[in-house]
């Protein structure tokens, strides 16, 4: 079983503030990188599925970017504000026969009044 | 609305008993997979099916089973061969039309062995 690692586990911000945090993955054999929201009660969602080396991705405050060769993608949040508070998965998708997502175990994140 | 549903919420089994979890989805979707969460551990890949009548065994397959005679179920039978089934199972669909599809989740079902 091949690694997909995020950091950090948990992590606490200042409504208002920015934040980024990591998901690291196998640079073999890529084919795409997925991120999704999960809140809780509620179903995982996707927020962006990159496939190309230095791709950015962004949608409202959200915004992602991927590097395939060292095998890392970062998601930044600006402004953070309660409704962010979630727990963020990425996932790594390396094709080959081998269909599933493989998912790291996700940065729960709480967004502080 | 479309989309993917899982039932029931919450399950209870005693040891030793089979217990099926279903997932069915409208999405026309051709892929369907089985996910397991553990506290502090990532989604964990149980089975996959990519077609109607074929699966095939993901990272942690042993003491379950699945289906697929239909293209919109994918159930999932937790036998009394799973030493600890205990966990949030969660099944998940997608469009197989390239490798930028993403995945669509149902909300999941908490399964307690008592």
């Amino acid at each position: 079983i091949l690694n997909v690692e995020q950091s950090p586990q948990s992590l606490h911000v200042q409504e208002g503030d920015s934040t980024n945090f990591t998901c690291s993955f196998p640079s073999s054999n890529f084919y795409a990188l997925h991120w999704y929201r999960w809140e809780t009660a509620k179903s995982p969602e996707a927020l962006f599925v990159m496939t190309l080396n230095g791709d950015e991705k962004k949608k409202g405050r959200i915004s992602a970017t991927l590097n395939t060769k060292e095998g890392y993608s970062y998601l930044y949040i600006k402004g953070s504000q309660p409704e962010d508070s979630a727990t963020y998965l990425c996932a790594w998708y390396s094709g080959g026969g081998a269909d599933g997502l493989t998912f790291g175990k996700g940065t729960h994140l709480i967004i502080q009044p | 609305d479309g989309g993917i549903t899982q039932s029931p919420k919450y399950l209870f089994r005693k040891e030793g008993q089979n217990v099926t979890l279903s997932c069915e989805q409208n999405l026309n979707h051709d892929a369907m997979y089985w996910y397991r969460q553990d506290p502090g551990q990532g989604l964990r890949l149980i089975y996959y099916s990519q077609i109607v009548n074929d699966f095939q065994k993901g990272d942690i397959a042993e003491g379950y089973s699945v289906s697929r005679e239909k293209k919109e179920s994918f159930p999932l039978t937790v036998t009394s061969a799973q030493k600890n089934p205990t966990a949030f199972y969660l099944c998940a669909s997608r469009l197989l039309n390239g490798m930028n599809t993403e995945a669509f989740f149902g909300q999941g079902t908490r399964l307690t062995v008592v």
